[in-house]
């Protein structure tokens, strides 16, 4: 079983709709978790961090987490095209002395216009 | 804002060269991570460290090695580049307290003929 996984699309809105995007984590002992978008030839940059169950709203972004489930999820309302990127889920496990940081393979979001 | 620098964006080299892939920070962060991306792979973690003279090894370190001799620069280095080793190599950097907060660099492409 893979230690975060994310369905790797693509997902297609049109928009202004709800784009959702999925993760799952495999370790119950993880303790934060991020969502990175990373845009066709360029490099992940971080849109969200989150480090408590429940939701946390930036934006037009929300995070959701349920660490009894061991989920996490990405909101964007009222998406653009400018969203169309692959946004991966990362999460941060602390073993062995050392924090790691795992990144699923990433979800590719198309917004329509 | 945090730059890190990837000294070579696009790098062609033959199998059995040796190859340094250089990676600086100019925010003082002590953590400091080598990955590489595959299609279909993701974000795959092959070195890290926390503090200069300090490297871990991450999930796929065969193959390469690390030298962190000051806190801003931190290098990838394949002893012997084989082809299995194309690949986009992403360095990024962090704040302890905030470890998966990454920023990373522009990557650097490598090609192995």
């Amino acid at each position: 079983q893979k230690e975060v996984e994310q369905n790797s699309g693509p997902l297609s809105v049109p928009e202004g709709a709800i784009a959702s995007l999925n993760c799952t984590y495999s370790d119950r002992g993880s303790q934060s978790f991020f969502w990175y978008r990373q845009y066709s030839g360029k490099s992940p940059e971080l849109i969200m961090s989150i480090y408590s169950n429940g939701d946390k709203e930036d934006g037009r972004f929300t995070a959701q987490l349920n660490k009894a489930s061991q989920y996490v999820s990405l909101l964007i309302r009222d998406s653009q095209p400018s969203d169309s990127a692959t946004y991966l889920c990362a999460v941060n496990l602390y073993s062995g002395g050392y924090q790691k940081v795992t990144f699923g393979i990433g979800t590719k979001l198309q917004v329509i216009p | 804002d945090v730059k890190v620098t990837q000294s070579s964006r696009y790098l062609v080299k033959r199998t059995g060269e040796k190859v340094f892939l250089e990676c600086v920070q100019d925010m003082d962060h002590e953590n400091m991570f080598w990955y590489r991306q595959d299609p279909g792979l993701g974000l795959r973690l092959i070195y890290f460290s926390y503090d200069v003279k300090m490297k871990e090894k991450g999930d796929i370190p065969e193959g390469y090695s690390v030298s962190r001799e000051k806190k801003e620069r931190f290098s990838l280095i394949l002893e012997s580049a084989s082809t299995n080793q194309t690949s986009m190599y992403l360095c990024a950097s962090s704040l302890p307290h905030a470890a998966g907060e990454l920023f990373f660099g522009e990557g650097s492409r490598l090609t192995v003929l």
